[in-house]
């Protein structure tokens, strides 16, 4: 089964804090993306990565940063930490086979709460 | 830019009864894939269905159906016999057949009444 790993399931963090979230697969999949899930919004992407040190920003880029030195590994940053960051991020990766009908696998998601 | 509509943002249901919950999406392109995904109370998200715009035949896995209208540009997830632990957030996205990204509705949330 394929697994994505998120390292921190719940954290709190203050205001300018730089943020960390670490993510990991272990299926050799092409794409990774980070999402934020808020109630009512559904899932936005943030950003997209199809290759090492290759990313796309997605719908909400502002305030974050990613970093994709592994094929397997994909960190999202937040420079300095606002209130309105604080949310769900889910990561999830997936498979680049031409077609597209390939799924997208998530993590467990990461709770973080900025105060 | 495609996107995914979802317009109830809340359904119940009771236990062994049918429901249906709703999808629509706006795109231009014509082969594209469409998914419903269940993520339960503080748990993984997880596919439950896919289906292929191409295909005609409506996707089924087990209890779960859909309803793909083309023409409408509609995709409905219907439940058959629903069961407690089938209480969840339910998420519709799309996939378009030449990127890599995918949309995703704002959900329905399911609840199951014994």
């Amino acid at each position: 089964d394929v697994k994505v790993t998120q390292s921190s399931r719940y954290l709190v963090k203050r205001t300018g804090e730089k943020v960390f979230l670490e993510c990991v697969q272990d299926m050799d999949h092409e794409n990774m993306f980070w999402y934020r899930q808020d109630p009512g919004l559904g899932l936005r992407l943030i950003y997209f990565s199809y290759d090492v040190k290759m990313k796309e920003k997605g719908d909400i880029p502002e305030g974050y940063s990613v970093s994709r030195e592994k094929k397997e590994r994909f960190s999202l940053i937040l420079e300095s930490a606002s209130t309105n960051q604080t949310s769900m991020y889910l990561c999830a990766s997936s498979t680049a086979t031409r077609g597209g009908g390939n799924t997208i696998y998530f993590g467990e998601g990461s709770w973080l709460t900025v105060v | 830019a495609q996107t995914v509509t979802q317009s109830q943002p809340e359904m119940s249901v009771q236990e062994a009864e049918t429901v249906t919950l709703s999808c629509t999406y706006d795109t231009s392109e014509s082969d594209y894939y469409l998914f419903w995904y269940k993520q339960p109370p503080s748990r993984q998200m997880i596919l439950v269905i896919r289906q292929e715009a191409y295909k005609q035949q409506n996707a089924t896995e087990n209890r779960f159906s859909v309803n793909f209208q083309k023409a409408a540009k509609s995709f409905s997830l219907k439940i058959s016999d629903s069961q407690l632990g089938d209480a969840a957030m339910y998420f519709c996205a799309y996939r378009s057949a030449y990127g890599q990204n995918f949309v995703f509705g704002p959900g329905t949330r399911l609840s199951v009444l014994p």
